[in-house]
C-alpha cells in the first residue's frame, strides 16, 4: 500500500514565524502535491512537483514556497506565517505508472496561526 | 477547462437506506474518474476509480459507473452504515490536459443515523 506521511497532525505557530510542513511518500511516486482545505472552499492546490527539484505553482501559491530535494520528500514552507494561513494542509502523491494518476493523500496537518 | 459538479449536501440518511451522490464532469480529453472519502479529521482516501467509458469501480459496497454519454459518475451504495458518515469527493484526471493534476468537486457531506 502507498503510504504518505506528514510530519505533524497538529501545529500551532505565531504570526511571522517560518513554518515547515514535511511530507514523505514511500512508493517512488514522481508527482507530489500540497493542498489546503478550508470549509466552504474545498481543496485548493498550492504547489506541485513532478520531479526532484522541479515545482509548479498551483491555484494559490502566494505566501508559500516548496522544496523537493529528494524524490520521496516534498516540503511546504510558510515564509512568514499569517492568521489567514490557518487551515488544514494535505499532501498527496501520484504516479503516471498507474495510467490514471490517482493521488494518495497523507493524514493532513491542521495548522493554527495565532 | 475541466470541472466536476457534485450533488450539494449535506445528505442525511437512516442506516440501511440507499445512497446516491450525483457527479457530472466536463473535460477536454479522456478522463479517469475517482471517488474519494474523507473521514473527520483525516486526509482523503481513494474509494474507487474508473479509467474508461462503461467501467464500473467498486469498493466497500460502493459502486460508480463511468457514463461517457451523460458525462456522469454517480456514487451508489445499497445499504449505508453509520460508519459511512464522511465527506465524499468526486474527481477527475484528464489525460488530454495536465495529466498530473486532479480536478475535485466541492464534496458532499453524508451523515448516517442509527
Amino acid at each position: 500500500d502507498v503510504k504518505v506521511t506528514q510530519s505533524s497532525r497538529y501545529l500551532v505557530k505565531r504570526t511571522g514565524e517560518k513554518v515547515f510542513l514535511e511530507c514523505v511518500q514511500d512508493m517512488d511516486h514522481e508527482n507530489m502535491f500540497w493542498y489546503r482545505q478550508d470549509p466552504g472552499l474545498g481543496l485548493r492546490l498550492i504547489y506541485f512537483s513532478y520531479d526532484v527539484k522541479m515545482k509548479e505553482k498551483g491555484d494559490i501559491p502566494e505566501g508559500y514556497s516548496v522544496s523537493r530535494e529528494k524524490k520521496e520528500r516534498f516540503s511546504l514552507i510558510l515564509e512568514s506565517a499569517s492568521t489567514n494561513q490557518t487551515s488544514m494542509y494535505l499532501c498527496a502523491s501520484s504516479s503516471g505508472r498507474t495510467g490514471s494518476y490517482e493521488q494518495y493523500f497523507g493524514p493532513g496537518t491542521r495548522l493554527t496561526v495565532t | 477547462g475541466d470541472s466536476v459538479t457534485q450533488m450539494e449536501g449535506p445528505v442525511t440518511l437512516s442506516e440501511e437506506a440507499c445512497l446516491t451522490i450525483n457527479c457530472t464532469y466536463t473535460a477536454t480529453g479522456y478522463p479517469s474518474l475517482f471517488w474519494y472519502v474523507q473521514y473527520p479529521g483525516e486526509g482523503l482516501q481513494l474509494l474507487l476509480k474508473a479509467t474508461k467509458a462503461d467501467d464500473k469501480g467498486s469498493n466497500k459496497g460502493f459502486e460508480a459507473t463511468y457514463r461517457k454519454e451523460t458525462t456522469s459518475f454517480h456514487l451508489e451504495k445499497g445499504s449505508v452504515q453509520v460508519s459511512d458518515s464522511a465527506v465524499y469527493f468526486c474527481a477527475l484526471s484528464d489525460l488530454g490536459g495536465s495529466a498530473r493534476q486532479l480536478t475535485f468537486g466541492s464534496g458532499t457531506q453524508l451523515t448516517v443515523l442509527p
